[in-house]
C-alpha cells in the first residue's frame, strides 16, 4: 500500500465547474501537508500548504482531517489553465522533511 | 526571485556510462533534496543534504552517489547507467526552519 494514495483520474470537467480531489496518508506522525501542481514534463510547483484549520487561496481551498488522515483540495470556477496533475504530498517526520508524493490526480478542464 | 537551477536540462547516455547532474539551490537555502520521477510515476526521494552533510537517504541505488559542496550546490553522480535509470531527476531546496521545498526544472536523463 502506498504511503499517500490519490485517485489518479482523469477528472474531465467543463470551465466554471467545481472539482474536489481527495488524498489519504498512512503515517499518522506526518506534520506537513501540501498540494503541488505538476504540468507535463515540468517540475512540481507548490500550490498550497495544508493546515488543520483549513486554508483558502483564491479559488483553491484545502482541508486536513488528521483523525481520518485525509486531505482534500477544492477548486472552484475551474479555468482551462487549471489542467494539470495535482500531487498530494506529505512529509516524513523525524528528519529533514523528505517528502512522499501521491501518484497525482489528473485534471482536464475543457471549454 | 531566484529559483533552483539544474544542469544539464537534458542528457543522453549509453548503458554502462556515467552521468553527473548538478543542482544550485535558491540562495540561503541550506538543504538540498534529490528526487527521481520515472515515466508515469510520482517523484521518489533519493537523498538529501543539510549543511553539506548527508541528512537522509531514500531509494538511491548503490551505483549513485551525491554530495553537497561548500557553496551549497549539489551533484548527483550516476555510474553503470541502466535503461531503467531513464527518468526526470529533480532537485529541491529548502531553508531551515520552514517546511516548503522548491523544485528545480529537472534534468531529463535518457539511457540508450
Amino acid at each position: 500500500r502506498k504511503e499517500v494514495e490519490q485517485d489518479p483520474g482523469p477528472f474531465n470537467v467543463p470551465e466554471g465547474a467545481t472539482v474536489a480531489f481527495n488524498c489519504t496518508y498512512s503515517n499518522s506522525a506526518s506534520q506537513s501537508f501540501f498540494w503541488y501542481r505538476q504540468d507535463c514534463r515540468k517540475e512540481p510547483k507548490l500550490l498550497m500548504s495544508v493546515y488543520s484549520s483549513g486554508n483558502e487561496d483564491g479559488r483553491f481551498t484545502a482541508q486536513l482531517n488528521r483523525a481520518s488522515q485525509y486531505i482534500s483540495l477544492l477548486i472552484r470556477d475551474s479555468k482551462l489553465s487549471d489542467s494539470a496533475t495535482y500531487l498530494c504530498v506529505v512529509n516524513i517526520p523525524g528528519g529533514f522533511q523528505k517528502l512522499v508524493f501521491g501518484t497525482g490526480t489528473r485534471l482536464l478542464v475543457s471549454p | 526571485a531566484a529559483g533552483v537551477i539544474q544542469s544539464p536540462r537534458h542528457l543522453i547516455k549509453e548503458k554502462r556510462e556515467t552521468a553527473t547532474l548538478k543542482c544550485y539551490p535558491i540562495p540561503r537555502h541550506d538543504t538540498v533534496y534529490w528526487y527521481q520521477q520515472g515515466p508515469g510515476q510520482d517523484p521518489q526521494f533519493l537523498i538529501s543534504f543539510y549543511e553539506k552533510m548527508q541528512s537522509d537517504k531514500g531509494s538511491i541505488p548503490d551505483r549513485f552517489s551525491a554530495q553537497q559542496f561548500s557553496d551549497y550546490h549539489s551533484e548527483l553522480n550516476m555510474s553503470s547507467l541502466e535503461l531503467g535509470d531513464s527518468a526526470l531527476y529533480f532537485c529541491a531546496s529548502r531553508v531551515g526552519g520552514t517546511d516548503t521545498q522548491y523544485f528545480g526544472p529537472g534534468t531529463r536523463l535518457t539511457v540508450l
